[in-house]
């Protein structure tokens, strides 16, 4: 069964940092790999798609990384603000289930001012 | 606006209710999803349905039965639920690229806030 495993669980900075959200799967065999955010009670909002090809991924602030062969990804998130106090979520499709999404616990992150 | 539109976005419901969730997706996508989302737990995959026909049921039990009319469309209709399917169900599509070889990226309505009582 593939799994997903998101590290830290829960992150708390000041404003300003910059920081790693860690995620980690099973299985190399992927299709893309999403990162998405979720405010508390919403649905989620999608952040960056990065595809099995790529190396990485940039959206203003937002920079996705993606190991394949290591099973890994990183969400560097630049000079933080208050705004990204959210759950982040990443979700990876794998080849071997059909090309579900398959979910992390998530990190949760409070940006500080 | 994510091009995902759930209704209703918070339903409370009897046990011997019947009720059902919509989802409707405005981007031209072939592949829809439900998920429930429960208190401290990851997001946890229902249904999907690819082309509106259905290709997964993760053993959900047979009081959520959900419905495709077309490509467009995704009801969730419930019956009888117990106080422990109170959650967020979330409605999700994507797009199945030609040959199968690759997914789009994924969107996600706001989901429906759902307590059974």
């Amino acid at each position: 069964k593939q799994e997903v495993t998101q590290i830290p669980a829960a992150l708390s900075v000041p404003e300003g940092e910059n920081l790693v959200l860690n995620c980690s799967f099973t299985d190399s065999a992927i299709y893309n790999l999403q990162w998405f955010r979720q405010d508390p009670g919403k649905g989620l909002t999608s952040l960056l798609l990065i595809q099995s090809s790529q190396r990485e991924q940039t959206s203003g602030r937002l920079n996705a990384s993606l190991d394949k062969s290591s099973g890994r990804s990183t969400l560097y998130i630049a000079a933080s603000q208050p705004g990204d106090s959210a759950t982040y979520l990443c979700a990876p499709r794998f080849k071997n289930q059909g090309g579900k999404l398959i979910f992390g616990q998530g990190t949760e992150l409070s940006v500080k001012p | 606006e994510t091009g995902v539109t759930q209704t209703p976005r918070h339903l409370v419901m009897g046990m011997t209710n019947k009720k059902s969730l919509k989802c409707e997706q405005h981007l031209g996508h072939n592949a829809m999803y439900w998920y429930k989302q429960s208190a401290k737990k990851p997001l946890e995959l229902m249904f999907v349905y690819n082309f509106k026909e259905q290709t997964e049921n993760n053993s959900v039990p047979s009081r959520f039965s959900p419905e495709c009319p077309n490509s467009s469309h995704l009801f969730l209709h419930l019956h009888t639920l117990q106080p422990e399917d109170s959650a967020l169900y979330l409605c999700a599509s994507s797009h199945i690229t030609l040959g199968g070889g690759g997914y789009t990226e994924a969107f996600f309505g706001q989901g429906t806030r759902l307590t059974v009582v």
